[in-house]
């Protein structure tokens, strides 16, 4: 059972304009949430991260976005730019104290010059 | 600065040899370190991680081990491996408490 859902595989954004990124859960005890950027054959580099206890946290052109009744998170991009062209994971932690980090399945996001 | 050393960074092994991929951790000290495999068109999954030296959990059963023998080393072993090892291995740490993890570039695993 995937408890954090990307249910967007790709998403193609022009450049200049905002690529928002899409990610559901399912377990109401995760308090801890993060975006991760992925390029090909490397591991994942750590972008932005947003605790249970707020509803946005921005950093840059990064903006994480938790609604907590819908059990959603997205990541807003603006303005896109080709460089972020990758594939970004969200990721959840559990209980508070857990060390364990359960990850979507990752977008695709193609930045179109 | 921190780093993040994990090697090789692509690996070739036929079915029932055996595996020792090796992580390794600069510039901070008794990290949490994490081990991961992500299978073709899935999330990342967790395999094992570690709050020190010798203490290893284990988060799915499989013909995988890890050991942590020093405090900034993590090294993950088979001694006999499947065809359903292949995948991509990450490795990561992290600090205390609410803080993301850093992921290694990652080993490609290929069983023929």
């Amino acid at each position: 059972d995937q408890q954090v859902k990307q249910n967007s595989p790709s998403l193609s954004v022009q450049e200049g304009r905002i690529s928002i990124l899409n990610c559901d859960y399912t377990n109401s005890m995760f308090d801890y949430f993060l975006w991760y950027k992925k390029y090909p054959a490397e591991g994942p580099t750590f972008l932005i991260s947003i605790s249970s206890i707020k509803d946005k946290n921005e950093d840059g052109r990064f903006t994480v976005f938790l609604n907590k009744s819908a059990k959603h998170l997205s990541l807003h991009i603006v303005p896109s730019q080709p460089g972020d062209s990758a594939v970004y994971f969200c990721a959840a932690r559990g209980t508070s104290g857990t060390y364990k980090y359960i990850f979507g399945t990752g977008t695709r996001l193609k930045v179109l010059a | 600065s921190q780093t993040i050393h994990q090697w090789p960074a692509t690996l070739v092994q036929p079915v029932g040899s055996p595996l020792s991929l090796e992580c390794t951790v600069e510039g901070t000290s008794n990290p949490n370190l994490y081990w991961y495999r992500q299978a073709a068109g899935r999330g990342l999954q967790l395999l094992f991680y570690s709050v020190g030296i010798g203490q290893i959990s284990s988060e799915v059963p499989q013909n995988l081990s890890a050991s942590r023998p020093q405090d900034r080393q993590f090294i993950l072993s088979s001694k006999k491996l499947l065809l359903s090892d292949s995948g991509f291995y990450l490795c990561a740490w992290s600090r205390q408490g609410e803080q993301p993890q850093h992921f290694g570039d990652g080993t490609r695993l290929s069983i023929l």
